[in-house]
């Protein structure tokens, strides 16, 4: 299957700082998802971004397809963006995912 | 758009026990479905995958089967649970054919005494 490795594993912010994750993948993929689990555990849909940039208000995503990463980049940190974040990438129909980035915001 | 619903939310259940756990769609027709379990604090791990009725994929061997008797309707089981099927479940479907998007339930939570 699919490798899909995420980095860093743990991440620690102040409210208001800006942070990227990543997300690299061993193998060509018909799609990437980036997922936010939040404290209930519900998986909440943040980027559908096969390839291309994407911008969701303090949330953008970059996929370079070609060389297997995806970034997430989320600006102006909150406390409510804490939680563990997930890459997803699709090939034939199953999903492969990465072991998460657990992001902790301080007030 | 796709709403998926799952139930129970939590569920505490003998070592021993029957399983039975149910996830169903609206909003769109002829999804792919799947089942993931989650252990605490650990990524998820894709258990059955449906791209039809009747058709199941199985990714781990292990105590648990899955069934889809409808297009929409897709079914976790297990004969007898072992304190190792405790963890956080959860049903996806996905749309669109290939590249199609997921989107997940809100979970079951089982635990196995």
């Amino acid at each position: 299957g699919i490798q899909v490795e995420q980095s860093p594993p743990d991440l620690i912010l102040q409210e208001g700082a800006n942070s990227t994750l990543r997300c690299n993948f061993s193998d060509s993929v018909n799609n990437l998802q980036w997922f936010h689990q939040n404290p209930w555990g519900q998986l909440i849909n943040l980027f559908y971004i096969p390839s291309g940039t994407k911008q969701n208000g303090r949330l953008s995503a970059t996929t370079v397809a070609t060389e297997r990463y995806s970034l997430l980049y989320i600006s102006s940190s909150q406390t409510t963006d804490s939680g563990v974040y997930f890459c997803a990438v699709e090939n034939f129909n199953k999903f492969y995912f990465g072991s998460g980035t657990k992001l902790n915001v301080k007030p | 758009s796709q709403t998926i619903h799952q139930w129970p939310a939590t569920l505490v259940q003998p070592v021993g026990s029957p399983l039975s756990l149910e996830c169903t769609v609206e909003g769109t027709s002829n999804p792919n479905l799947y089942w993931y379990r989650q252990a605490a604090g650990r990524g998820l791990q894709l258990l059955f995958y449906s791209v039809g009725i009747g058709q199941i994929s199985s990714e781990v061997p292990q105590n648990l089967s899955a069934s889809r008797p409808q297009d929409r309707q897709f079914i976790l089981s297990s004969k007898k649970l072992l304190l190792s099927d405790s963890g956080f479940y959860l049903c996806a479907a996905a749309v669109g054919g290939l590249g199609n998007e997921q989107f997940f339930g809100p979970g079951t939570r089982l635990t196995v005494l």
